[in-house]
């Protein structure tokens, strides 16, 4: 079944750590989005690849970024985590950009933070 | 700003009871709107959804209408099972051209539902 993979599910790192969290999609969709979520909330969109030109949301802060070297892979990269990183991190994907368009979700990558 | 306003939880119910969560939203123009359901320690999946005034979008026993006159998009299943435990959130996209893709989440609805 085409669909969204994010690995690992949990991944464990120390305060200042860097750490990679990994998203593919078998959609062959042209946007890839990456959310944060923090328990009890909803999502929170942290930047998005539509194809190769990259979008950074206006409050994500510089410690989180993103690399796409093709059109199935995505990673999201956290330079210095912080304990306020720990979260529920989202991969999703859609075909296009129109509003219309389904949003696919992975089934998350839940990072802690020691 | 686009937002979307969701009945707030928790909510409990015992199988076979009706459902409703109830959704308004404030938008210029005509967004799409969607219900995502969380399962407990996964990602969000699309349970439904509706592009323009009028559509009824179904999925698994649980439809919602989009209702332009109230701005509104509510939830509703007739018999509900303990399966259909976890976090639904409302959403919605659109219409604004420099943001249409971006998704506007409410707050998300925590139901339980007990044998």
């Amino acid at each position: 079944d085409a669909m969204v993979i994010q690995n690992p599910r949990y991944q464990v790192t120390q305060f200042g750590k860097p750490v990679t969290l990994s998203c593919s999609q078998t959609l062959n969709h042209n946007v890839m989005y990456w959310y944060q979520q923090k328990s009890s909330q909803a999502p929170k969109l942290l930047f998005h690849y539509y194809d190769k030109d990259f979008n950074n949301e206006a409050d994500t802060p510089d410690n989180f970024q993103s690399r796409r070297p093709n059109t199935s892979f995505c990673f999201l990269d956290i330079r210095s985590p912080g304990l306020g990183d720990a979260a529920m991190y989202l991969c999703a994907t859609s075909r296009d950009m129109a509003g219309s368009n389904t949003q696919y979700f992975g089934p998350g990558t839940r990072l802690t933070v020691l | 700003g686009d937002s979307v306003t969701q009945m707030e939880g928790p909510v409990t119910l015992s199988e076979e009871a009706f459902l409703t969560i109830n959704c308004t939203y404030t938008a210029t123009g005509y967004p799409s709107l969607f219900w995502y359901v969380q399962y407990p320690g996964e990602g969000l999946q699309l349970l439904l959804k509706a592009t323009k005034a009028d559509d009824k979008g179904s999925n698994k026993g649980f439809e919602a209408t989009y209702r332009k006159e109230t701005t509104s998009f509510h939830l509703e299943k007739g018999s509900v099972q303990v399966s259909d435990s976890a976090v639904y959130f409302c959403a919605l996209s659109g219409p604004s051209p420099l943001n249409d893709y971006k998704l506007s989440f409410g707050a998300g609805t925590t139901v339980t539902v007990r044998a």
